[in-house]
C-alpha cells in the first residue's frame, strides 16, 4: 500500500470558518509534511513533522495549526483564513532519511476561501 | 538560494518521441535523493522516478530514465515515445538532510504533447 489519503478533496469556507484538513498514511513512514501549492507555482514546504515532533515551521501563518496525532494521522486545522490562502493542499509522507525513494503525495485539497 | 532549478518553463513534443526535461540542483550534502513528479491538471502528484547521491547506475522506470551527472549536478528526465497523455506539469525535487528530509521542488516544466 503505497497510498496517502486526503481528506476533504474539495472544501469552500468562510474566513470565519474552522475546518480540518485529513491526511492519513499506513507505509509506516515516520516524516509527514504539509504543502501548499498555487496555480502553475511549485508546492511550498508549510510543515514538517518527524516521529510525530513538529521539526520545521516555514514561518507559516497561525491561522494553520497542524496536528501529528499518531504516526498515522496528520491534520491540519484552518481558522480566520484569507482568499489569498485559496490554493490545493498537499500532504506527504517518506522515511526520515535522504537515501530513500519513498517520498508519496495525497491527491490534494482543493480549498477555497470565500 | 535556489536549490533546484528547471529552466524550461514550457516544451512541446510530437507524440512517439523522446523528450529531455533538465533540471540542476546545488547541494553540499552527501547524501541527497533526487525525484521527478509529473502533475497533471487534475493536481496529484505522481511520482515518477528517484535516484539516490549514491546510486551508481542512472535510474530508469519503463519509459522514463534519469540522466544523473552528479559532476555537473544535473538530473534530466528522458521520456521516451511521447503519449498524448504524458501532457502535464513536471517536477524535479531534491530532498536532503538540511530540509528535514523534505521535498525542495524545482519550478516546474509544463510539457505538451502534440499529435
Amino acid at each position: 500500500d503505497t497510498e496517502v489519503t486526503q481528506t476533504p478533496k474539495h472544501l469552500v469556507m468562510g474566513m470565519t470558518n474552522k475546518k480540518s484538513l485529513k491526511c492519513e498514511q499506513h507505509m509506516g513512514h515516520r516524516a509527514m509534511y504539509w504543502y501548499k501549492q498555487k496555480a502553475k507555482k511549485p508546492p511550498e514546504l508549510m510543515f514538517v513533522y518527524s516521529y510525530e515532533k513538529l521539526s520545521i515551521n516555514e514561518s507559516v501563518p497561525s491561522r494553520f495549526s497542524p496536528e501529528c496525532p499518531n504516526s498515522s494521522l496528520l491534520n491540519l486545522h484552518l481558522h480566520a483564513l484569507q482568499p489569498e490562502d485559496s490554493a490545493l493542499y498537499l500532504c506527504a509522507s517518506s522515511q526520515v532519511r535522504a537515501g530513500s525513494a519513498e517520498a508519496f503525495f495525497g491527491q490534494g485539497t482543493r480549498l477555497t476561501v470565500v | 538560494a535556489q536549490k533546484i532549478t528547471q529552466t524550461q518553463p514550457g516544451m512541446f513534443v510530437q507524440e512517439k518521441e523522446a523528450v529531455t526535461l533538465d533540471c540542476t540542483y546545488d547541494t553540499s550534502d552527501p547524501s541527497y535523493g533526487l525525484f521527478w513528479y509529473k502533475q497533471p491538471s487534475s493536481g496529484e502528484m505522481i511520482f515518477l522516478i528517484y535516484q539516490g547521491s549514491y546510486d551508481q547506475q542512472n535510474a530508469t522506470e519503463g519509459r522514463y530514465s534519469l540522466n544523473f551527472q552528479k559532476a555537473r549536478k544535473s538530473a534530466n528526465l528522458v521520456i521516451s515515445a511521447s503519449q498524448l497523455g504524458d501532457s502535464a506539469m513536471y517536477f524535479c525535487a531534491m530532498r536532503e538532510q538540511g530540509d528535514g528530509y523534505a521535498l525542495n521542488f524545482g519550478k516546474g516544466t509544463s510539457l505538451l504533447v502534440t499529435p
